[in-house]
């Protein structure tokens, strides 16, 4: 069946604009979740959607990032007033549930920021 | 203080030889996951354990939960093996935490 998508694939943005990440998961899963991987760093918890439980924001960097999940399917992560900082390769992954599961990632969205 | 340790960073390797790539972690956890990376490419999940060993084709992933370590080993390694593999824990209702990485080059 399909995986992970995420949309656009890249994203070349100018300093101080918003943008907008698309992800859909593998439909069926209800735990969702968006990591950031900065160039020549690590892989960065952000947020993860389960169910219907309140998100878990605790990963994301400041108040300039947001995300939401609608109908428990797609989810949108919004950078306001993005700085050169942001620029990295975006990664959303889905998986059946959230313990016990392994995560099935998307091919990310790599964001630049000019 | 990352709260993922892996070893080595880099490892290159000649075609056909056994490799181990290791990783520790600082308090207890409910799962242990292993990633694999290729260059530009996407992440698959190569393993997720919680004890014991899991093995899947010429991988073999391994966990000592009174250790904190876990192990993930490639028999008779070749070429398209290299990638960076990740090795990423999870705490009680938290998020996974990742490992830097360690980068795999496998020499023909």
């Amino acid at each position: 069946g399909a995986g992970v998508s995420q949309s656009p694939s890249n994203k070349v943005t100018e300093k101080g604009k918003d943008v907008e990440l698309r992800c859909d998961p593998i439909s069926g899963h209800t735990a969702l979740y968006w990591y950031r991987q900065s160039l020549g760093q690590g892989l960065e918890f952000l947020i993860y959607f389960q169910g219907n439980s309140a998100p878990d924001k605790s990963g994301l960097p400041s108040d300039r990032f947001s995300a939401e999940r609608t109908g428990g399917s797609v989810s949108t992560l919004t950078i306001q007033r993005t700085q050169q900082e942001d620029s990295a390769v975006y990664l959303c992954a889905s998986s059946p549930g959230w313990a016990g599961y392994e995560q099935y990632f998307g091919p990310g969205t790599r964001l630049t920021v000019t | 203080k990352n709260e993922v340790e892996q070893s080595p960073q880099n490892l290159t390797a000649q075609e056909g030889e056994f490799i181990t790539i290791n990783c520790s972690y600082s308090v207890g956890i409910s799962a242990l996951h292993w990633l694999q990376q290729h260059p530009g490419g996407g992440i698959v999940s190569l393993f997720m354990l919680s004890s014991g060993k899991k093995k899947h084709g010429r991988l073999i992933a391994t966990i000592n939960i009174q250790e904190k370590h876990s192990s993930l080993h490639i028999t008779a390694s070749h070429p398209r093996d290299s990638a960076v593999y990740i090795c990423a824990v999870r705490w009680e209702r938290r998020a996974l935490t990742f490992g830097s990485g360690t980068r795999l080059q496998v020499q023909p």
